[in-house]
């Protein structure tokens, strides 16, 4: 069964500065899709990237952008620029090409200071 | 705004009792997914339906049970409910592309709270 890792409970960053969260996987699969999701305070799931895991590039998007090293099974996200509204839980989330369901990381709890 | 809308927001029942969650799917999308947030167990994927037939099951309790009408919406039921069944819903949708499905997109969540 897949499994998707989270190891950093909390982490905190000053705004305006870059953090990065953690990811690890476990798959024995080799076609794949990652995603980060967000959920600030209101609950509400919100995407904030996607890598399929064919592609080598790295997916980016505006402030966000992720280092995906398919070997070591590791996708991690970076936050540069941090803002006040970035705080909130983020999860890491796998899913089988072929497959239906996500597989989700116990997630991250991110703090922004001002 | 994702396009994915459930019903109701929040509810408050008690145990033994039975409960109706509902999801509208965005626009075009024919796969629906459940999800429970609790906090013990985290996210789960409960149960998946496309275009009216269910094609997963995850860690979904027998007194659970789902099904997704003709025109696309999904309800989840839930039925004999203990304490330990208080958690945040979530429906999914995704589109179906070319064979694979894509991108699920998360509705506002039912806060599910069984005293």
């Amino acid at each position: 069964a897949q499994t998707v890792t989270q190891s950093q409970p909390e982490m905190s960053v000053q705004e305006a500065e870059t953090v990065t969260l953690s990811c690890t996987y476990d798959t024995s699969e080799s076609d794949y899709y990652l995603f980060w999701y967000k959920q600030p305070p209101s609950r509400q799931m919100i995407l904030v990237i996607r890598q399929e895991a064919y592609k080598q590039q790295n997916a980016t998007e505006n402030r966000f952008s992720v280092n995906f090293q398919k070997a070591a099974k590791s996708f991690s996200l970076k936050i540069s620029d941090s803002q006040l509204g970035d705080a909130a839980m983020y999860f890491c989330a796998y899913r089988y090409n072929a497959g239906n369901m996500l597989t989700f990381g116990g997630g991250t709890r991110l703090m922004v200071k001002p | 705004d994702s396009g994915v809308t459930q019903t109701p927001k929040h509810l408050i029942t008690a145990t033994g009792q039975r409960v109706t969650l509902r999801c509208s799917p965005r626009s075009g999308d024919l796969s629906v997914y459940w999800y429970q947030q609790s906090l013990d167990q985290g996210l789960q994927f409960l149960i998946q339906y496309y275009n009216g037939e269910e094609r997963a099951k995850g860690n979904i309790l027998e007194r659970f049970s789902a099904q997704q009408f003709p025109d696309l919406h999904s309800e989840l039921n839930l039925s004999s409910l203990e304490l330990g069944d208080s958690a945040l819903y979530f429906c999914a949708s995704s589109p179906w592309t070319g064979g694979a499905y894509e991108t699920q997109y998360f509705g506002p969540g039912t806060r599910l709270l069984v005293l």
